[in-house]
């Protein structure tokens, strides 16, 4: 159990276009969904906190038009960039606690997104 | 320095050895978290160590915590080929189910 899945998996796309990313937790019901960024050979970076049913919490420094996130079920969370630049090229990561108040998270397998 | 700062950032060792990790970070903390991540993937929950327990197994997986010393290891005994991967620690940003800090990894290798 506790499973979350990313889809796509990769993706690459014009600058100037938009791209979804879809984050769903496929056996439990998730109500708070994370996004992360990492960029190659580095860490994981906090973007914002998904709840459902209310708006995301971004973190400091994350433009929240340009990473819009909508978490609209129980069971998926949304990222989409807009009007992506090649600085947007990165490792896009999701997770989800499975038990309100959990510290512990499930992590989807990411999203490889490439802008040319 | 980051919270959650992994020492060594790169670790080659040959397998059947012992592989430690270590990490520190600077805030209180109510528990630690040791994820894996192989390359180009998602990361894998290995271990949750509270901050009122100083020692935790779980395998070949043995996680320390010294609340005093802001520090924890990971150690994992009789490396295998397929324990290469990065090794990250994490610690809750607040209280409840809030996001993650993250440290800079240790990349391990296993060699064959």
């Amino acid at each position: 159990g506790a499973v979350v899945s990313q889809h796509p998996s990769r993706v690459i796309c014009k600058s100037g276009t938009s791209v979804k990313i879809e984050c769903r937790s496929l056996d439990f019901q998730a109500t708070t969904m994370f996004w992360y960024r990492q960029f190659p050979k580095k860490s994981l970076m906090l973007m914002a906190t998904s709840n459902e049913g209310s708006k995301a919490t971004y973190e400091q420094g994350v433009e929240k038009d340009k990473f819009l996130i909508n978490h609209a079920s129980l069971t998926l969370s949304t990222l989409t960039v807009t009007s992506a630049h090649p600085e947007d090229s990165s490792f896009y990561i999701c997770s989800a606690s499975r038990i309100a108040g959990s510290y512990e998270q499930y992590f989807g397998p990411g999203t490889r997104l490439t802008v040319t | 320095s980051q919270q959650g700062e992994e020492d060594p950032q790169a670790l080659s060792i040959q397998e059947g050895e012992n592989a430690t990790m270590n990490c520190s970070y600077k805030t209180s903390i109510n528990n630690l978290q040791w994820y894996r991540q192989n390359s180009g993937r998602g990361l894998v929950h290995l271990i949750l160590i509270r901050s009122n327990e100083r020692e935790k197994h779980s395998g070949r997986l043995r996680v320390t915590l010294d609340t005093s010393k802001k520090s924890s290891s990971l150690l994992i005994t009789a490396s295998r080929a397929a324990d290469t991967a990065s090794y990250f620690c994490a610690t809750p940003r607040g209280g409840g189910a809030d996001g993650l800090t993250f440290g800079k990894g240790t990349h391990l290798i296993i060699q064959p």
